[in-house]
């Protein structure tokens, strides 16, 4: 089975602080994704990839960066860290099978 | 404006009978659907899924139903066990690279 790591379980971060998200992989999948999931809100898309250096918009880019310089490594980057982005963030990879997706554990993070 | 709507975020229900999840959609081009589940603390989980060429799947206790002419499917859970307690997420493709769009989640909590 595919194992997708999140390096960090629990981060709590200072307002306007640079925040870096890890994701690894232990397969050679291609498609990565970043969610954040708030009450209400579900999970929503904030970036993906489809392969290493290739990156596209999600629904909720704004505030956030990525980088894949690596297949296995997916990293979210908050560029500034606002209270707004308190949150939950989730790392998939795609899998196989149809729209198959492994998650990994998640980072709570918390900015104050 | 969102493309997949779970109305009810929460829902309770006894030990031994029937959980229904409801999910709407918004795009009649979508033609593939999918349900996670998520326990606190754990990235989601694949549960069951539905191409849109059938109204109905089953996988042991779990049925997802499809209704294209209302856009609506629905999980159903029988018996539910305490151990379904859990965040039901639907969610399906929407544009490129597999990505998928989620709903806004359902809480489930099955009683004693």
């Amino acid at each position: 089975d595919v194992k997708v790591t999140q390096s960090s379980r629990y981060l709590v971060k200072r307002t306007g602080e640079k925040v870096f998200l890890e994701c690894v992989q232990d397969m050679d999948h291609e498609n990565m994704f970043w969610y954040r999931q708030d009450p209400g809100l579900g999970l929503r898309l904030i970036y993906f990839s489809y392969d290493v250096k290739m990156k596209e918009k999600g629904d909720i880019p704004e505030g956030y960066s990525v980088s894949r310089e690596k297949k296995e490594r997916f990293s979210l980057i908050l560029e500034s860290a606002s209270t707004n982005q308190t949150s939950m963030y989730l790392c998939a990879t795609k899998t196989g099978g149809l729209y198959g997706y492994t998650f990994g554990s998640g980072t709570r993070l918390t900015v104050v | 404006d969102q493309q997949v709507k779970q109305n009810s975020p929460s829902l309770s229900v006894q030990e031994g009978r029937i959980s229904i999840l409801n999910c709407d959609y918004t795009n009649s081009m979508f033609d593939y659907f999918l349900w996670y589940k998520k326990y606190p603390a754990e990235g989601p989980t694949f549960l069951i899924s539905i191409s849109s060429i059938k109204d109905k799947n089953e996988d042991g206790r779990f049925t997802v139903f499809l209704n294209k002419s209302a856009k609506h499917l629905s999980l159903h859970i029988v018996p539910s066990q305490p151990g379904d307690s859990a965040v039901y997420f639907c969610a399906c493709p929407t544009g490129t690279a597999s990505k998928l769009t989620f709903g806004t989640g359902t809480r489930l909590q099955v009683t004693l």
